[in-house]
């Protein structure tokens, strides 16, 4: 399985719903990461998991909670969103040292 | 992680070879040089990286100066399925890749 899942695909949330995003891989890689896309814009990063631990936080507030239950799953936890935050959502996974990221499809979000 | 510059937009006929460009003249000695292409509205997929030699893959070939000062993506017979926005990154490792605005390849028949 060289693949990175996420789901939904598509998710349409109002501000005041609490929703998650999931992410898998059975790559054995070690490392997870969040990135948000705006329309138009490169993606940026907002969280990186090392053995399951949050290594990396971008001043990310605190509307999204991510979380890393093991190995192979990471979650994305969205509470009291705001329309800004409509995107695409990307996962990504990397083995250690200088491979590459493989990334998932995305789930694109939608805050009403 | 040193700033990279790219054009913002490429045009390019069928079967010709494109020649991306990327600067990144404050590179450390330690940063490779990474690509990625991002297809519309799917997630970036990893092309190549290098860190001194030129390198080449089923998909592309990196060509690195030998000051390490830029480099150029070649996708040596470009099909209308290359059309992306194509990122160069320089990082030391993949702890933490931030993309940069990138360049719009368009491949034209």
């Amino acid at each position: 399985d060289t693949e990175v899942t996420q789901t939904p695909k598509h998710l349409v949330m109002g501000m005041t719903n609490k929703k998650s995003l999931k992410c898998e891989q059975h790559m054995g890689h070690r490392a997870m990461y969040w990135y948000k896309q705006k329309a138009k814009k490169p993606p940026e990063l907002m969280f990186v998991y090392s053995y399951e631990k949050l290594s990396i936080n971008e001043s990310v507030p605190s509307r999204f909670s991510p979380e890393c239950p093991n190995s192979s799953l990471l979650n994305l936890h969205l509470h009291a969103l705001q329309p800004e935050d409509s995107a695409l959502y990307l996962c990504a996974s990397s083995q250690s040292g200088d491979y590459g990221y493989t990334f998932g499809s995305g789930t694109r979000l939608t805050v009403v | 992680d040193a700033k990279t510059t790219q054009p913002p937009s490429m045009d390019c006929a069928e079967g010709r070879a494109a020649n991306l460009p990327c600067n990144h003249s404050t590179i450390s000695g330690n940063e490779y040089v990474y690509w990625y292409r991002q297809i519309h509205s799917q997630g970036p997929q990893y092309i190549i990286h290098g860190l001194k030699n030129n390198e080449t893959n089923e998909m592309a070939s990196l060509i690195i100066t030998e000051d390490r000062k830029s480099s150029t993506l070649i996708l040596p017979h470009a099909t209308l399925r290359d059309t992306a926005v194509y990122y160069c990154i320089a990082a030391p490792n993949t702890d933490k890749l931030i993309f940069g605005t990138g360049t719009r390849l368009q491949v034209f028949p």
